[in-house]
């Protein structure tokens, strides 16, 4: 069974700029949420999406967003970049069901703002 | 004050020794305990978790919780050098269908275990 995939796995952007990370959760898995990490502020929760909609936001600005597709795949956008979104950025997936928090982790976009 | 609080390390230790990890946290509605594991470069895995209280035991590697005093504990025994990673406690709340996805983690503990 293929893990959760993210593409791409390196960029780098420049202040100013905009980006969209990609996220292909692992088949059958209806629930996908996103993760910023960083080494000050560690693993911090974004959103989370459930069938298309967006069920759950953590306390991020608005330049942070994203959507899910009918099958389940995930994009996020960052616009307006400044230097402190440099992070690696994780996406997790998890059937959707339940409350349980059992995330299966993708290897993340690691993304540099110059 | 962060929800969850995690002594960032680094632990060093030699192969063989008992490692103990531990986590405290503020929300009392947190029911459901984690642990991930998180090598260099690579995005973190689930290692151990618990439902509420107790202990639970996989191989050389268990997870304790004590709902009482808000402290989590993982214990991994014969510790190897594989075993070098950090290690990420992470907690959740029920509530209405919504919570799956959202986790509350630790900053996370970075050992090391030398041969």
């Amino acid at each position: 069974k293929a893990g959760v995939t993210q593409t791409p796995r390196y960029l780098i952007k420049t202040r100013g700029q905009q980006v969209t990370l990609s996220c292909s959760p692992i088949s059958g898995h209806r629930s996908v949420s996103w993760y910023q990490q960083t080494p000050g502020q560690g693993l911090q929760f974004l959103f989370e999406y459930f069938s298309e909609t967006q069920r759950n936001k953590g306390n991020f600005p608005g330049r942070f967003s994203g959507r899910q597709f009918s099958n389940s795949r995930s994009e996020m956008n960052v616009s307006t970049l400044e230097l402190g979104d440099s992070a690696l950025y994780l996406c997790a997936s998890s059937p959707g069901h339940g409350n349980t928090g059992e995330l299966f982790f993708g290897e993340g976009s690691r993304l540099t703002v110059l | 004050q962060k929800e969850v609080e995690q002594d960032p390390g680094p632990l060093s230790v030699p192969e063989g020794a008992i490692v103990s990890l531990n986590c405290t946290y503020s929300n009392s509605a947190f029911q459901y305990f984690m642990w991930y594991r998180q090598y260099s470069r690579k995005g973190p895995e689930l290692l151990m978790y618990t439902y509420s209280s107790g202990n639970k035991e996989d191989g050389r590697f268990t997870a304790q919780v004590d709902k009482s005093s808000k402290y989590i504990s993982l214990f991994i025994r014969d510790s190897q050098p594989s075993d070098s990673a950090t290690y990420l406690c992470a907690m959740s709340a029920p509530g209405r269908a919504g919570n799956t996805g959202k986790l509350i983690f630790g900053q996370g503990t970075t050992l090391q275990v030398k041969p």
